[in-house]
């Protein structure tokens, strides 16, 4: 049962321009949402998180989005470059589930200069 | 301020065999969780302990066990290896037991052969 679905293996964008990440799931009782970026042969890299009581969070050149009655997420990266080229995982976690996060299975990002 | 570190960083295995991982928290963390990612996926979440006590446990088999020591940190004994355990098994701290930001270390890379 894939509660966290990112239907976009990958993703290829120029130098300077907008990524856009997005991220569905199904399960109403998450309520906070979280952004990792990840390296070979590294571990996952925090960059965003949001509450299920807002519905956009930005920090620098990254915003998050959300649409809780879409039960859908966004990561806009803004300029993008070469250096965010890695793995984005999107996560989610309830309350009720401790700290578990529930993680989707990643996009590729390149960013090509 | 050191972050999450865990050892060995590569470790190979015969089927049949024990194996314990470490982790370290971030100082000042209280909460620690164990992930395994195989390739392709998202880690998947096998563990939390906050404070010593375990406070959940994921959808894997009894032969996965943890504990969580004085000091915070934490072990990973997986017991009676299947070739399936081969992955990268990732430790994540966070000030408290909710759900909220996880800081992750580099993972050890199990491979059983």
């Amino acid at each position: 049962d894939q509660q966290v679905k990112q239907n976009s293996p990958s993703l290829s964008v120029q130098e300077g321009r907008i990524s856009i990440l997005n991220c569905d799931y199904t399960n109403s009782m998450f309520d906070y949402f979280l952004w990792y970026k990840k390296y070979p042969a590294e571990g996952p890299t925090f960059l965003i998180s949001i509450s299920s009581i807002k519905d956009k969070n930005e920090d620098g050149r990254f915003t998050v989005f959300l649409n809780k009655s879409a039960k859908h997420l966004s990561l806009h990266i803004v300029p993008s470059q070469p250096g965010d080229s890695a793995v984005y995982f999107c996560a989610a976690s309830a309350e009720e589930y401790g700290n578990k996060l529930v993680f989707g299975a990643g996009t590729i990002l390149r960013v090509k200069s | 301020d050191a972050g999450v570190t865990q050892s060995p960083t590569h470790l190979i295995k015969t089927r049949g065999q024990q194996v314990t991982l470490r982790c370290s928290p971030i100082s000042g963390h209280k909460s620690v969780s164990w992930y395994q990612q195989v390739l392709g996926q998202g880690p998947q979440f096998i563990f939390q302990y906050y404070e010593k006590e375990e406070r959940g446990r994921g959808n894997f088999p009894d032969r996965f066990s943890a504990r969580q020591f004085p000091n915070y940190s934490s072990e990973l004994n997986v017991n009676a290896l299947l070739l399936g355990d081969s992955a990268l098994y990732l430790c994540a701290s966070s000030t408290t037991g909710g759900p909220y930001e996880q800081y992750f270390g580099p993972g050890t890379r199990l491979t059983v052969t």
